[in-house]
């Protein structure tokens, strides 16, 4: 299994909503990562997990809150959003954090309304 | 300064063709270096690491200047599928972990 695995694939949510994305990897990487992207633009770095832990946080608003409940598995907590988050929001592991090169998930395209 | 520099192109070329991108990098303690292409509303894909001695896959070869930091992609006998954006990203692991995105360079290969 060479993939990283998001659901939902699309998502629209209101402003007082609390909604949550998935993403999961049985690849046996250890450093899971949590992008956004607007249109046009690079992705931006927004949390990295390495062995479940936390270790970078990218300065990110406390309305998106991040979970790793287990090695394969990360979660993006969505609550209170504003119109401007409205991204594509990206998963992706590596082997180790920052030294190899990384696999993406296919994304959620947030929108929110 | 950027740190990390790509022009945004687009790169119109004929099939067939022989292309090549660069991006040049801010930190010289940068260690790793990768070449993703990401197509319209896709994910990016790895598409090669770059390697101080330069490597090659296929139609694709990677070069890593450290003295002049950049990197390069040469891209030969362009397919209309190699279309896409090509983000250059730079990592400097060591300590603390930071990876950055280049701004991607779009190539359109027309027939």
């Amino acid at each position: 299994d060479t993939e990283v695995t998001q659901t939902p694939k699309h998502l629209v949510m209101g402003m007082t909503n609390k909604k949550s994305l998935k993403c999961e990897q049985h690849m046996g990487h250890r450093a899971m990562y949590w992008y956004k992207q607007k249109a046009k633009k690079p992705p931006e770095l927004m949390f990295v997990y390495s062995y479940e832990k936390l270790s970078i946080n990218e300065s990110v608003p406390s309305r998106f809150s991040p979970e790793c409940p287990n090695s394969s598995l990360l979660n993006l907590h969505l609550h209170a959003l504003q119109p401007e988050d409205s991204a594509l929001y990206l998963c992706a592991s590596s082997q180790e954090e920052g030294l190899y090169g990384y696999t993406f998930g296919s994304g959620t395209r947030l929108t929110v309304v | 300064r950027k740190e990390v520099e790509q022009d945004p192109g687009p790169f119109n070329v004929p099939e067939g063709a022989t292309v090549a991108f660069n991006c040049t990098y801010s930190n010289s303690a940068s260690q790793s270096f990768f070449w993703y292409r990401q197509d319209c509303r896709k994910e990016p894909k790895l598409l090669m690491s770059v390697y101080s001695s330069g490597n090659e896959d296929g139609r694709f070869t990677a070069q890593l200047n450290r003295a002049s930091q950049y990197i390069s992609l040469l891209i030969r006998d362009s397919k209309l599928s190699d279309s896409a954006t090509y983000l250059c990203v730079v990592d400097y692991s060591g300590g603390y972990q930071k990876v950055t995105f280049g701004t991607g360079t779009k190539l359109q290969v027309i027939p």
